[in-house]
């Protein structure tokens, strides 16, 4: 089974920062990985599928890189918007993973 | 639009059953794997269960094998998990996901094993 270790698990930043979470599998998975926001009593929301590739109508300053088994998820500058609790997804092999969650706080 | 809805959560006994449903629209369910996904309160994400467009393949995570059934019908564009045996640590949010990738969600149904 592949693991997915996600990092950092909670992160205080400002409007206007950058912020970068990972997420690494304990296998290779090419780019086979998704990113998810998720915000108190909702269903997640998909940002970023194929490691680096934008969702339809998510904001730019969203982005994701890597393969392998090493992944990146960047803000690239906060809004008030996105403080929310951050997954990601491997989809290359069953069962599925996710990573623990990152929850992002206003400093 | 891509729908996804959820229902038959609720109150269940320890070692009750329960029978989950997700109603899909606005795209060819028939074409589509499709999931449930698990959130017990104030915790991350769990998957659960898939099952293939034509119920070719279905698996299962270790903590729901042998107890939690996935199936579908694309003719009523409708996939259901039947749950049994059912532990207060399967309480949670569970939620139907489309797709391989997992792209859209549904809003979730709450599951609470009680006694």
């Amino acid at each position: 089974d592949i693991q997915m270790t996600q990092s950092p698990s909670s992160l205080s930043a400002s409007v206007g920062d950058r912020v970068t979470i990972t997420c690494r599998a304990s296998q290779g998975i090419r780019n086979d990985l998704g990113w998810y926001q998720q915000k108190p009593g909702k269903a997640p929301k998909r940002l970023i599928y194929a490691a680096s590739s934008l969702q339809s109508g998510v904001p730019s300053r969203f982005s994701g890189s890597g393969s392998g088994t090493e992944f990146t998820l960047t803000i690239s500058s906060l809004q008030p918007e996105d403080f929310a609790t951050y997954y990601c997804l491997q989809h290359n092999s069953y069962p599925r993973s996710f990573g623990q969650g990152t929850k992002l706080e206003i400093k | 639009e891509v729908q996804l809805v959820e229902s038959g959560g609720g109150l269940v006994k320890p070692g009750g059953s329960l029978r989950l449903s997700c109603a899909a629209s606005g795209f060819t369910f028939s074409s589509y794997t499709m999931n449930w996904v698990r959130q017990a309160p104030g915790k991350g994400l769990e998957w659960v269960s898939s099952i293939t467009s034509s119920n070719s393949y279905i698996y299962y995570a270790d903590s729901v094998k042998g107890r939690f059934t996935i199936s579908r019908d694309n003719a009523k564009n409708s996939l259901y998990l039947q749950m049994s045996s059912l532990r207060a640590e399967d309480t949670a949010v569970y939620y139907c996901a489309r797709g391989v990738e997992a792209d859209y969600w549904g809003q979730g149904t709450l599951v609470t094993v009680s006694s």
